[in-house]
């Protein structure tokens, strides 16, 4: 079985100032996908970035990127100029991949990130 | 743009009543999938489907049933109320195949006193 883990239950940070989510994860698959998701208070879950295990190259998307490091099964998420709307639940998810098709997420327990004025 | 909904965002109801949660999603996906959120704990699968009338347990089954008759609707059964399982209930989809992406719902907060 996978198991996802975020150590750091709370983080707080400067506006303007970069950050890092921590995620380590557990799993003898070779074939897998990564995702950070995103969930503002009250509001809908929503996807940040992803990562397949396959591509060494690390993902980005505007000022969301991710240190994937494969061998020591870690997948960290940096958020650079952080922004008031960046305050969130963070959850970074697994996915193991098979033929038959996708399979569910495996999430962590979140950090609770909070963006300071 | 994906929308997946939920039938209601707040739900009270009382210990041993049978409580349905339903989601309807718009894009034709063939998975859907059922969390229960508890702070300090994550997500955590409740059931999920692959297809019309197709379910597979998560990881906590126990207490809840599922429902799924067509594409675009899953259904989550809550036969007997109990307290505990008073907590936030998030639906999700996702396509089949691909690195498929899944889109949540906004969330039922169930009360159960």
């Amino acid at each position: 079985a996978q198991t996802v883990t975020q150590s750091q239950p709370e983080m707080s940070v400067q506006e303007a100032e970069t950050v890092t989510l921590s995620c380590t994860y557990d799993t003898s698959e070779s074939n897998y996908y990564l995702f950070w998701y995103k969930q503002p208070p009250s509001r809908q879950m929503i996807l940040v970035i992803r990562q397949e295990a396959y591509k060494q190259q690390n993902a980005t998307e505007n000022r969301f990127s991710v240190n994937f490091q494969k061998a020591a099964k870690s997948f960290s998420l940096k958020i650079s100029d952080s922004q008031l709307g960046d305050t969130a639940m963070y959850f970074c998810a697994f996915m193991k991949h098979t033929w038959a098709g996708n399979t569910p997420l495996v999430f962590g327990k979140g950090t609770r990130l909070s963006v300071i004025a | 743009d994906v929308k997946v909904t939920q039938s209601s965002r707040y739900l009270v109801k009382r210990t041993g009543e049978k409580v349905f949660l339903e989601c309807v999603q718009d894009m034709d996906h063939e998975n859907m999938f059922w969390y229960r959120q508890d702070p300090g704990l994550g997500l955590r699968l409740i059931y999920f489907s692959y297809d019309v009338k197709m379910k597979e347990k998560g990881d906590i089954p126990e207490g809840y049933s599922v429902s799924r008759e067509k594409k675009e609707r899953f259904s989550l059964i809550l036969e007997s109320a109990s307290t505990n399982q008073t907590s936030m209930y998030l639906c999700a989809s996702s396509f089949g195949t691909g690195l498929a992406e899944q889109y949540f719902g906004p969330g039922t907060r169930l009360t159960v006193t």
